[in-house]
């Protein structure tokens, strides 16, 4: 299984763009993205999935580089209620597959008033 | 719809005591997951269920840990003789998998074992 390589932490102010990176050099063909994060007492959330190129949703945009060893999660006007620790991981989501999620620890993102 | 319920939220042990940690997923979710988070280790996967059959329990500690999933609506973690060391927050999580893409996973809130 692939494994990520994340930056550990972040820093932004409120109102700025926030772009969380992703190494996945790993990856497999069967492989997908994930990010998910955790506010503290919370269990992971799940924010956006992605194979390839370009996902958007309400909440985030996820670009995959072409070869898909790299991905960046992107958080348009961050707020302080963004402040949490981030997850990106990648595991084999067909069925029958090897779908062991490696969640590692993630990049804490701080949000600055 | 109540999300992942898990209970109970907080325990306390003293070391060498049994816990047993309970997980009802979202009604219709086929598939059940169990980590394990602490500080130093960040969140590891444990075990996970398939339409109630184990499917890979890798992430298990070989001894003292088990997990069952007798019937749809709940999940158990078992923790024999716990000692310092297993004090972490247990999280659950459910998906749905439906032969296809597997879905992504709803997480509960976690228990929170403290072993002294």
């Amino acid at each position: 299984l692939a494994k990520t390589t994340q930056p550990p932490s972040m820093e932004a102010y409120e109102g700025q763009e926030v772009n969380v990176s992703c190494s996945h050099t790993n990856i497999a063909t069967s492989e997908y993205i994930y990010w998910y994060r955790q506010v503290p007492h919370q269990g992971p959330q799940f924010i956006i999935q992605g194979y390839k190129d370009y996902v958007v949703n309400e909440v985030a945009s996820l670009f995959i580089s072409a070869d898909r060893k790299l991905s960046t999660l992107s958080l348009p006007w961050v707020s302080l209620r963004d402040a949490a620790v981030y997850y990106c991981i990648v595991t084999d989501s067909t069925s029958g597959g090897n779908y062991k999620p490696t969640f590692g620890k993630g990049t804490s993102l701080v949000v600055h008033p | 719809n109540a999300g992942v319920i898990q209970t109970p939220r907080h325990k306390v042990t003293g070391k060498g005591q049994e816990a047993t940690l309970w997980c009802e997923p979202i009604s219709g979710h086929s598939a059940v997951f169990w980590y394990r988070q602490t500080i130093v280790q960040g969140l590891e996967f444990l075990t996970y269920f398939r339409n109630q059959a184990p499917i890979d329990d890798s992430g298990m500690p070989k001894e003292r840990f088990s997990a069952q999933m007798p019937n749809q609506s709940h999940s158990t973690l078992k923790i024999q003789s716990t000692q310092p060391q297993d004090s972490a927050v247990y999280l659950c999580a459910s998906s749905l998998d439906t032969g296809g893409r597997q879905d992504t996973q709803y997480f509960g809130p976690g228990t929170r074992l403290l072993v002294l």
